[in-house]
């Protein structure tokens, strides 16, 4: 089945370093990826997606490039701040899949930044 | 943008009590899902339906029940709650149309069973 790996966390940086955390996936088609971001208290948030090889999604600083040769999604940010920390999720939805209503989400990653 | 509304931020009820967790989506979605998530543990999906009067058990249905009768509602059940049901409750609901379409969240329930 779908399956969806995440870098262990916790993660620690200091403000305005640089950002990875890693995501690789197992489908059986070709799957849309997606990145998903949890403040404290708060539910999930969409934070970028991208739906076919070779696409970029981007938002608020974030990228993530759908690599189908190495299987990834990797989420990086240039320059990190406080406010982004957070339990950041890496996600897929595989319609070819018998589960294809659902999303398969991997185990989270917290982020904490520090001033 | 679509909203997805819980009706509940924070709840505590009592064990054995029957609990509701209400679940509201403002646009057209087929899928609403109900997940718990604990720390170590990630998501959990417990049930998930794709239209009205349907469900499906997800990983954990066990202690759960739900219901949708009408398309923008979707309930979580807690037939006699317990501590071990003391957890964060995440709904979510998406499209079917295409597999460009993720979820979207409500904010959470926080429930506390004593």
């Amino acid at each position: 089945g779908d399956s969806v790996t995440q870098m262990e966390g916790p993660v620690t940086l200091s403000e305005e370093a640089f950002l990875t955390i890693n995501c690789t996936y197992t489908a059986t088609g070709y799957p849309s990826l997606f990145w998903y971001v949890q403040y404290p208290g708060e539910g999930l948030q969409l934070l970028l997606k991208a739906t076919k090889a070779d696409d970029k999604g981007s938002n608020k600083g974030f990228e993530a490039t759908y690599r189908k040769e190495t299987t990834s999604f990797h989420l990086e940010k240039g320059s990190v701040q406080v406010s982004d920390s957070a339990v950041y999720f890496c996600a897929l939805r595989d319609l070819s899949s018998g589960s294809a209503r659902q999303l398969t989400f991997g185990s989270g990653t917290q982020l904490t930044v520090l001033p | 943008d679509v909203k997805v509304t819980q009706s509940s931020r924070y709840l505590v009820k009592r064990t054995g009590e029957k609990v509701f967790l209400e679940c509201v989506q403002d646009m057209d979605h087929e899928n609403m899902f109900w997940y718990r998530q604990d720390p170590g543990l990630g998501l959990r999906l417990i049930y998930f339906s794709y239209d009205v009067k349907m469900k499906e058990k997800g990983d954990i249905p066990e202690g759960y029940s739900v219901s949708r009768e009408k398309k923008e509602r979707f309930s979580l059940i807690l037939e006699s709650a317990s501590t071990n049901q003391t957890s964060m409750y995440l709904c979510a609901s998406s499209l079917w149309t295409g597999g460009a379409y993720g979820y979207t969240f409500g904010s959470g329930t926080r429930l506390t069973v004593v």
